[in-house]
């Protein structure tokens, strides 16, 4: 597509409960990110993936957190197990190779809240 | 360790104004280096890079920003200052083999009329 697409671009849900949210990076580009942006925080890494595949996935905060790439295309981040400090904006980027292979160009967020 | 570091939370400078927005940086490679803005509710959006050549870098909407390797610096700049600039503004720094940025915690500007 023309940008990185995020959903839902709010989710309310309870605590306890599993959540997925999907990213759709822009066609073509092989490089996707996952960032975590917490009220007042800067981003924080979660993971990257090349491909399908993950080389760094070292920001993920726990093992309740895990992410899939599928096709080199869409990607899905998923919290098992929701906690009130899950809350945030998880931020997906993507990015092309060769010379483009640093710029990453940011969806619009997928707002979380846990109650 | 590799690290961003924007020491000012909150700047507020009247519209007309120039700007000034500090980041510093640990790296232990060549850096590639980034300014993003953020408008409310907004995602990040680019306005420029450096990754090698003239350290003095433009990017959109007027900003410019410049290398230091000496002082491990890379500060944006913009000379006069419009009210529609208000926004939070990250630096990101990154190694030249792609892979992630690291981003500092974010310089968020007020703009006075």
């Amino acid at each position: 597509g023309a940008g990185v697409s995020q959903s839902p671009s709010n989710k309310v849900t309870e605590k306890g409960k599993d959540v997925e949210l999907r990213c759709d990076p822009i066609s073509g580009h092989t490089a996707l990110y996952w960032y975590r942006q917490s009220l007042g925080q800067g981003l924080e890494f979660l993971i990257y993936f090349q491909g399908n595949s993950a080389p760094d996935k070292s920001g993920l905060p726990s093992d309740r957190f895990s992410a899939e790439r599928t096709g080199g295309s869409v990607s899905t981040l998923t919290i098992q197990r929701t906690q009130q400090e899950d809350s945030a904006v998880y931020l997906c980027a993507s990015s092309s190779v060769g010379s483009g292979a640093n710029v990453l160009t940011f969806g619009a967020g997928s707002r979380l809240t846990v109650l | 360790a590799q690290s961003v570091t924007q020491p000012d939370i909150h700047i507020t400078v009247s519209e007309g104004a120039s700007l000034e927005l500090r980041c510093n940086y640990s790296y232990g490679a060549t850096p590639y280096l980034f300014w993003y803005v953020q408008s409310p509710g907004q995602g990040l959006q680019l306005l420029l890079k450096y990754f090698s050549g003239d350290t003095l870098v433009q990017g959109i909407k007027g900003f410019e920003a410049e290398f230091k390797r000496s002082q491990s610096s890379f500060n944006l700049r913009k000379p006069s200052v419009h009210w529609s600039d208000a926004a939070e503004y990250f630096c990101a720094v990154g190694g030249n083999q792609g892979g992630k940025l690291i981003f500092g915690q974010g310089t968020e500007l007020s703009v006075k009329p």
